[in-house]
C-alpha cells in the first residue's frame, strides 16, 4: 500500500514562494497520477493540478495556472508543488494525493502541509 | 468548470439513523466519474466511494453510493458515532477536478 509523506509546515511572506514536497513509499510511484489539493481554513477542498510521474506531464487548474509548478523526481519517488507570488488567501493546508490506477479518484492522501502567508 | 452543489449543508441525526447526502452537478459527469470522501477534523480526506457506487477498500457496507448524470447520493444506512464528519463529493470527468462545498454530518 502506497504511503505519502509531506514536508513540514511553512510560514511565508506575501509575494514569496513556497515549495512543498510529497514522498511516496510502499508502491509504484511512477504510474499513478499525483494530485495537489488545498483547503483554506474552514473551506472546501480545492483541486490545483496533477503530474504524471512517468513523464512529467502536468495539468493545472486555470485558477493557479500562472503561479503553480508541479514537478517530480522519479529517483526519489517525490513530487513537489511550488506556488509563487503568495498572498494571504493562499494560507491553507496543501495535500498531495495519489490517483488510483486507471480510475481517477484519489485513494491515498498525504498528511497535509500547512502554509501560512503573512505580511 | 463543473460546479458540484451538495445538500444539505448540515445534517443533524442520531446514531442508528439513516443519512442521505446529495450532490448535484451543473452538467453531466456520466456514471463513473464521481467520488465521495470523508474528512474528520485535523485529518486528510479519506476515499469512501469511487465510480459513483463502488466502495473503496476497507469501507463498511453501510456506505452506499448511487446516481448518474447530474444527481448523486451517498447513503449511510445506520450511523455509527465515527461517521459524524464532513463529506465531499468530487467529479473527475472533466478538468478541473472539482469538489462540492461539503455536507457536515453532526450528532443531534
Amino acid at each position: 500500500q502506497m504511503q505519502l509523506v509531506q514536508s513540514g509546515a511553512e510560514v511565508k511572506k506575501t509575494g514569496s514562494s513556497v515549495k512543498v514536497s510529497c514522498k511516496a513509499s510502499g508502491s509504484t510511484f511512477t504510474y499513478r497520477y499525483l494530485h495537489w489539493v488545498r483547503q483554506a481554513p474552514g473551506q472546501a477542498l480545492e483541486w490545483m493540478g496533477w503530474i504524471t510521474p512517468f513523464n512529467g506531464n502536468t495539468n493545472y487548474a486555470q485558477k493557479f495556472q500562472d503561479r503553480v509548478t508541479i514537478t517530480r523526481d522519479r529517483s526519489m519517488s517525490t513530487a513537489y508543488m511550488e506556488l509563487s507570488s503568495l498572498r494571504s488567501e493562499d494560507t491553507a493546508i496543501y495535500y498531495c494525493a495519489s490517483e488510483a490506477l486507471g480510475r481517477g479518484d484519489m485513494d491515498v492522501w498525504g498528511q497535509g502541509t500547512t502554509v501560512t502567508v503573512s505580511s | 468548470e463543473i460546479v458540484l452543489t451538495q445538500s444539505p449543508g448540515t445534517l443533524s441525526l442520531s446514531p442508528g439513523e439513516r443519512a442521505t447526502l446529495s450532490c448535484r452537478a451543473s452538467q453531466s459527469v456520466g456514471s463513473s466519474y464521481l467520488a465521495w470522501y470523508q474528512q474528520k477534523a485535523g485529518q486528510a480526506p479519506r476515499l469512501l466511494i469511487y465510480g459513483a457506487s463502488s466502495r473503496a477498500t476497507g469501507i463498511p457496507d453501510r456506505f452506499t453510493g448511487s446516481g448518474s448524470g447530474t444527481d448523486f447520493t451517498l447513503t449511510i444506512s445506520r450511523l455509527e458515532p465515527e461517521d459524524f464528519a464532513l463529506y465531499y463529493c468530487q467529479q473527475y470527468r472533466y478538468s478541473p477536478y472539482t469538489f462540492g462545498q461539503g455536507t457536515k454530518l453532526e450528532i443531534k
